[in-house]
């Protein structure tokens, strides 16, 4: 079974600051792996994805993600938030051989202040 | 090019009655899945719709159930509702037939916010 741990349930930041969302995942299988942000009332949109290649991949509104396969890790970065950027952000496996279900972790809200 | 729509927005129903919630996939996909997010949740995976088929199914009992049609929208039918049911319930469309790197890719909707008093 597969299974997505987010190591920090809140990360407040001062607006320009860099930033850094932590993400581990458990799997004995390979699996594909997720970040989606989740504003305010609203459903999940798909920040980036890492499903082979570089281990370093860039997402949309400035953010990048490394997959560390040794360390089971994809942490979320951002060199410099917005207020703009306050939301909540879920990490999210999937199965390489299975497109249908993915696993989210519990979440992390991001808190930018001015 | 519309984007997954789910209706109704809200909705508010009694312990024991039954619901029906109603998702439309991006324009081009083909696969329907659903999820429930409890409240300060992550999302979690109830089943999934492939060419009219329950495809896959997560640990969610009998009382939810789904249909898919030719168009392929999907309804997501819980019956005997529970408090516990209260929750978001998000509907995510992919293109399944393609079996490549974009079949993983999942459009999610705005939700519904089911209350169950």
């Amino acid at each position: 079974a597969q299974s997505v741990t987010q190591l920090d349930s809140q990360v407040p930041v001062f607006e320009e600051a860099p930033v850094e969302l932590r993400c581990n995942y458990s799997s004995s299988v390979s699996v594909y792996l997720f970040w989606y942000v989740q504003y305010p009332n609203q459903g999940l949109q798909l920040l980036l994805k890492y499903l082979s290649g570089s281990t370093l991949v860039k997402g949309i509104n400035g953010f990048e993600a490394e997959f560390n396969k040794s360390q089971t890790s994809f942490h979320l970065r951002k060199p410099s938030v917005h207020i703009s950027d306050t939301a909540e952000y879920f990490c999210a496996v999937s199965r390489t051989s299975n497109t249908g279900k993915l696993i989210f972790g519990q979440g992390t809200t991001l808190q930018v202040k001015p | 090019d519309a984007g997954v729509t789910q209706s109704p927005t809200h909705l508010i129903k009694t312990r024991g009655q039954q619901v029906t919630l109603r998702c439309s996939p991006k324009s081009g996909h083909d696969t329907v899945s659903w999820y429930q997010q409890a409240l300060g949740q992550g999302p979690q995976f109830i089943f999934q719709y492939y060419e009219e088929e329950e495809r896959q199914r997560g640990n969610f009992p009998d009382r939810f159930s789904g249909h898919q049609f030719p168009n392929y929208s999907s309804e997501l039918n819980v019956n005997a509702l529970l408090l516990g049911d209260s929750a978001l319930y998000l509907c995510a469309s992919s293109l399944g037939a393609s079996g490549g790197p974009s079949s993983y890719e999942q459009y999610f909707g705005p939700g519904t916010r089911l209350t169950v008093t």
